[in-house]
């Protein structure tokens, strides 16, 4: 089936707008992961979740991060009054977490969201 | 906490000839997966492969290979005859076992360019 996909893919905010960026997973993946990613640098995690459960949220920079999955699928990834710090790639994985009977290690990327605060 | 560290910013290679990417971690568990990403400008991030490190063979993936040494926490990635389209960041990543653990942590990455 389809991969996992974001949007928008590029948003420009002035800062201490707010912003939303979503993500599909792949439909049945159990497990959805945030990572942001400066320029140049690797991806590092924000927060996780199972199903509809948040499970760890410890890589969250500020209280003005905000993630949820409501239904355990769609997930959004809320930034409020952004500072130009949070100018990043964002990127969404999900995984399967069994594949028939066994763990599934691998995370599907999708494309990621360019934000950049102005 | 667990820590990937990548000491090469930047590699180049000729086409069709063989470069290896290093990668180095510390953790203190004694059971985990590592991984190479491959992330071309595009952006969307790739699976190139995958080491269980209970495993003691080293995994392989067409051209490419690992040269894992557990012992000395090093988790090398060989690309054999190399192809314009290996062109790309390349990223290792740690994640644990233990449930609530499935996180990344990555390194800071490689970029590899391929010289015709």
């Amino acid at each position: 089936g389809a991969g996992v996909s974001q949007s928008p893919r590029y948003k420009v905010a002035k800062r201490g707008q707010d912003v939303a960026l979503r993500c599909d997973p792949i439909s049945g993946h159990v497990s959805l992961f945030w990572y942001q990613q400066a320029l140049g640098q690797g991806p590092e995690f924000l927060t996780y979740f199972q199903n509809e459960a948040q499970l760890d949220k410890s890589g969250l920079p500020s209280d003005r991060f905000f993630a949820e999955r409501p239904e355990g699928s769609v997930s959004t990834l809320k930034i409020q009054r952004t500072q130009q710090e949070d100018s990043a790639v964002y990127l969404c994985a999900s995984s399967v977490d069994l594949l028939a009977g066994y763990p599934s290690y691998e995370q599907y990327f999708g494309p990621g969201t360019r934000l950049t605060v102005t | 906490a667990q820590t990937v560290t990548q000491s090469q910013p930047e590699m180049s290679v000729q086409e069709a000839e063989t470069v290896t990417l290093s990668c180095t971690y510390d953790t203190s568990e004694s059971d985990y997966y590592l991984f190479w990403y491959k992330q071309p400008p595009s952006r969307q991030m790739i699976l190139v492969i995958r080491q269980e490190a209970y495993k003691q063979q080293n995994a392989t993936e067409n051209r490419f290979s690992v040269n894992f040494q557990k012992a000395a926490k090093s988790f090398s990635l060989k690309i054999s005859d190399s192809q314009l389209g290996d062109a790309a960041m390349y990223f290792c990543a740690y994640r644990g076992i233990i449930q609530g653990a499935q996180k990344l942590v990555f390194g800071q990455g490689t970029r590899l360019t391929i010289n015709p």
